[in-house]
């Protein structure tokens, strides 16, 4: 079964604007991972946050984890067409991914 | 770092046949992961290695599935008399010892006619 959860499932925007993802999960962990997948590149690893920090920063990403609420957010800012993806988080070392959530950045 | 490479990239089969995939992980790379992901899905964990040692497996692994990773580098993941339900891309993915980030291959992607 699968842990993560993203919402929406779709989102679509401007470039420039920022892009706000969310993902919830059930159980505790250790770790949460976001990745992106597109049909060029595969599957890649964005970031990681651990249970113990709040928020966490990578370039034009932003993540942030509340383990009270059991859930964590991506945020992209100033989008390019070139993240046009799909989006997933996973929970610890080879957890469970969500459904994703497709991302397009319209030039 | 030649990154993870898997063999084929595509196969087509009918069905009851059985096909065998490849994975070779990034080199020094202690674990192997093998996951599943249909069209509009996430991909759903199979199994992985520590080394040599097959230390999960899924619920989804059926008896019809079997996963190798005999001398620690490369992995091979069968599937024996392969039913409709099997086409989905099968992706592998490494991690190196104590690090979480997987790093990912191209996957197989599979068909069963």
């Amino acid at each position: 079964s699968q842990q993560g959860e993203e919402d929406p499932q779709a989102l679509s925007i401007q470039e420039g604007e920022n892009a706000t993802m969310n993902c919830s999960y059930k159980t505790s962990i250790n770790n949460l991972q976001w990745y992106r997948q597109n049909s060029g590149r595969g599957l890649v690893h964005l970031i990681l946050i651990r249970s113990n920090e709040r928020e966490k920063h990578s370039g034009r990403l932003r993540v942030t984890l509340d383990t009270s609420k059991k859930s964590s957010s991506l945020l992209i800012t100033a989008s390019r067409a070139a993240d046009t993806a799909s989006y997933f988080c996973a929970t610890d070392s080879h957890g469970a991914f969500g459904k994703g959530t497709l991302l397009t950045v319209n030039p | 770092d030649t990154g993870v490479s898997q063999d084929p990239r595509h196969k087509i089969t009918k069905r009851g046949q059985n096909v065998t995939f490849r994975c070779d992980p990034i080199s020094e790379h202690n674990r192997l992961y093998w996951y599943r992901q249909t069209l509009g899905q996430g991909p759903e964990f199979l199994t992985y290695f520590q080394n040599e040692a097959q230390l999960e497996k899924s619920r989804l692994l059926s008896d019809r599935f079997s996963a190798e990773r005999p001398k620690g580098s490369f992995s091979t993941l069968e599937i024996q008399r392969t039913e409709q339900g099997d086409s989905a891309m099968y992706l592998c993915a490494s991690s190196s010892p104590g690090r979480e980030t997987q790093y990912f291959g191209p996957g197989t992607r599979l068909l069963v006619l």
